[in-house]
């Protein structure tokens, strides 16, 4: 069963500072995604990782992807408030799309 | 150009009665996916639809839960003699595979609440 795991759940941090969300998976993948949610909101896609090596930046954030650790990151540089949400990453099931997705982790950026 | 909608947006039923949600996917796109979030599951795959190819039903969590895709655009879920344990927000995503990408871009979701 492909589990995937996210940590941590919960992140406070102070604006200007630099943080990682790390997302592991249990099963050979290569596809990996990452969401962000506002409250009430639903998702937007971030990133989408197809490869093993690949990295992609927007912004204060950055993901990256290896499958052989079957480890993803999203480092956050300079936090701002505007980045406060959930940050979910998800992986395919089976390269049809079908995601599951790590719990999620609630980010708090305080001034 | 429209993204994906839903509706309606919140649905409030009485334990026992059946709903009909919809999705509206963005035009082209040919998968069609249902997920659900909830506060005790977290974010669930439902079911997915790809052409017309049979639907993937493989997350459905009991047979009171049905979906159908017509015209390869406009889905419903329905759920029939809803439970407590229904109460979610129902999302549903359409996907687009293009050169250098493949993205699910989500509705706005349904909020569901059986009471």
């Amino acid at each position: 069963e492909l589990k995937v795991e996210q940590n941590p759940l919960f992140l406070s941090m102070q604006e200007g500072k630099n943080y990682t969300i790390y997302c592991n998976y249990s099963t050979t993948s290569d596809r990996l995604y990452w969401y962000r949610q506002d409250p009430g909101k639903s998702l937007e896609s971030l990133f989408v990782l197809l490869s093993n090596g690949a990295v992609k930046q927007e912004g204060r954030l950055m993901a990256s992807l290896d499958t052989k650790a079957r480890l993803s990151t999203l480092h956050i540089t300079a936090a701002v408030h505007d980045l406060s949400a959930t940050y979910f990453c998800a992986v395919d099931r089976g390269s049809q799309g079908n995601l599951i997705f790590g719990k999620g982790t609630k980010l708090s950026v305080k001034p | 150009g429209a993204g994906v909608s839903q509706s309606p947006s919140n649905k409030v039923t009485e334990k026992g009665k059946d709903v009909e949600l919809r999705c509206d996917p963005i035009s082209g796109h040919t998968a069609l996916y249902w997920y659900r979030q909830s506060l005790g599951q977290g974010l669930e795959f439902l079911i997915y639809f790809q052409g017309n190819s049979a639907p993937d039903k493989s997350g459905l969590p009991s047979d009171r839960f049905s979906a159908e895709r017509t015209g390869g655009s406009v889905s419903t879920l329905t759920i029939q003699r809803t439970q407590q344990e229904d109460s979610a927000v129902y999302l549903c995503a359409s996907r687009v595979i293009a050169s250098g990408t493949d993205t699910q871009y989500f509705g706005p979701g349904t909020r569901l609440t059986v009471l």
